[in-house]
């Protein structure tokens, strides 16, 4: 099956650590992207990422980092800066970047207390 | 920055009605595209529509693109209790390529 899977589905964390969120797409896309949504709000663009080995900040990337060392891989770090980290984040990837409907993962529910 | 605006923002319809939603964006746009969230879950891309086309269908849903008025519409026919869900619309700004994302209407479709 082809696809993005997002692991873990619900992340617990004390305030003040780091965590990291696995995204990963069998798709063969060249671009994918990171997204946060608050409740009863749309997407907002953390990173993304055109290409292997290249990745750029979105509107939100604050408290954020991001690696695209593999092209099926594309993880997420969530850093202790971030002020609001609890929130639902989707990946998503699409053929190449701009022009392209993009496929999302099922997502991940972070909770920091 | 948020660009396309759903309206409205809730609906609840019963089962076998037509539910329209509309969408409003400020910029040019290269395309504009519709998503489905059912709650909890990813997104699923429905239609996209380029900004040189007027009209697409996709089995039982219809939308339209205004370029000149800077709106776009998303029409589900003979509505199901399945297609209760929130849809948000997405443009694709010319130049820039991002996405941007409304904040979504969520449907309420009652068997």
């Amino acid at each position: 099956d082809g696809g993005i899977t997002q692991s873990p589905k619900y992340l617990f964390r004390k305030e003040g650590q780091n965590v990291t969120l696995s995204c990963e797409q069998n798709l063969n896309h060249d671009a994918m992207y990171w997204y946060r949504q608050d409740p009863g709000q749309g997407l907002r663009l953390i990173y993304y990422s055109q290409i292997v080995n290249d990745f750029q900040k979105g509107d939100i990337a604050e408290g954020y980092s991001v690696s695209r060392e593999k092209k099926e891989s594309f993880p997420l770090t969530v850093t202790s800066a971030q002020k609001n980290p609890t929130a639902f984040y989707l990946c998503a990837s699409s053929i190449s970047f701009g022009f392209y409907e993009q496929y999302f993962g099922p997502g991940t529910r972070l909770t920091v207390t | 920055s948020q660009q396309g605006e759903e309206d409205p923002q809730a609906l609840s319809i019963q089962e076998g009605e037509n539910a329209t939603m509309n969408c409003s964006y400020k910029t040019s746009i290269n395309n504009l595209q519709w998503y489905r969230q059912n709650s909890g879950r990813g997104l699923v891309h429905l239609i996209l529509i380029r900004s040189n086309e007027r009209e697409k269908h996709s089995g039982r849903l219809r939308v339209t693109l205004d370029t000149s008025k800077k709106s776009s519409s998303l029409l589900i026919t003979a509505s199901r209790a399945a297609d209760t869900a929130s849809y948000f619309c997405a443009t694709e700004e010319a130049g820039s390529y991002q996405l941007t994302f409304g904040k979504g209407t969520k449907l309420s479709v009652i068997p």
